[in-house]
């Protein structure tokens, strides 16, 4: 079973909205990764939070994370159509586990 | 090369034959991991290998799956006698320590089809 799960499940939105996506996991964690996949192909690393980290921002991408509700999100600000992908949190207990992804359409 | 190359990209058998599946991984990347994707879904653990340890088979679904690395490198993921619920995407990744701390660089995957 998988340890993330993602919310929702899919999110239309008109370009430079914000996004935000959840991410919720049942046991404890080192890290949590947010990544990215395009037409069902490679996965691309967007951005790593430590368990001793609450914030972190890179360019457009802000994530949180609370331990103690065992979440995190995904903020995408001022979308754009390129955004377009489905999003994925990746724990790290024992080994890297990968939640069930949401599915963005940024709208032109 | 520059990234995780996988092949082939497609791959479509018939029912009961083998496929090998190829993963080059970056150069120097001791962590090696196969996962599979069904279509919609996220990503299913197979298998994981870093370095010379014995890798965690944990995530194989049957006996008919296999996987080796050789010298370190190159990874082949073998499935026997495939079965029509074996079509999904497989997708390697590779990373630099195996912890999960550090990043994980993907492949882009090879579809398989099983008719």
């Amino acid at each position: 079973s998988q340890q993330g799960e993602e919310d929702p499940q899919a999110l239309s939105i008109q370009e430079g909205e914000n996004a935000t996506m959840n991410c919720s996991y049942k046991t404890s964690i080192n890290n949590l990764q947010w990544y990215r996949q395009n037409s069902g192909r490679g996965l691309v690393h967007l951005i790593l939070i430590r368990s001793n980290e609450r914030e972190k921002h890179s360019g457009r991408l802000r994530v949180t994370l609370d331990t103690s509700k065992k979440s995190s999100s995904l903020l995408i600000t001022a979308s754009r159509a390129a955004d377009t992908a489905s999003y994925f949190c990746a724990t790290l207990g024992s080994r890297l586990t990968f939640g069930e992804g949401t599915q963005l359409t940024v709208n032109p | 090369g520059a990234g995780v190359s996988q092949s082939p990209s497609n791959k479509v058998t018939e029912k009961g034959k083998d496929v090998e599946l190829r993963c080059d991984p970056i150069s120097g990347h001791t962590a090696l991991y196969w996962y599979r994707q069904s279509l919609g879904q996220g990503l299913e653990f197979l298998i994981y290998f870093q370095g010379n340890s014995a890798p965690d088979k944990s995530g194989l679904p049957s006996d008919r799956f296999s996987a080796e690395r050789t010298g370190g490198s190159v990874s082949t993921l073998t499935i026997q006698r495939t079965q029509q619920e074996d079509s999904a995407v497989y997708l390697c990744a590779s990373s630099f320590l195996g912890t999960g701390g550090e990043k994980l660089f993907f492949g882009s995957g090879t579809q398989l089809s099983v008719l």
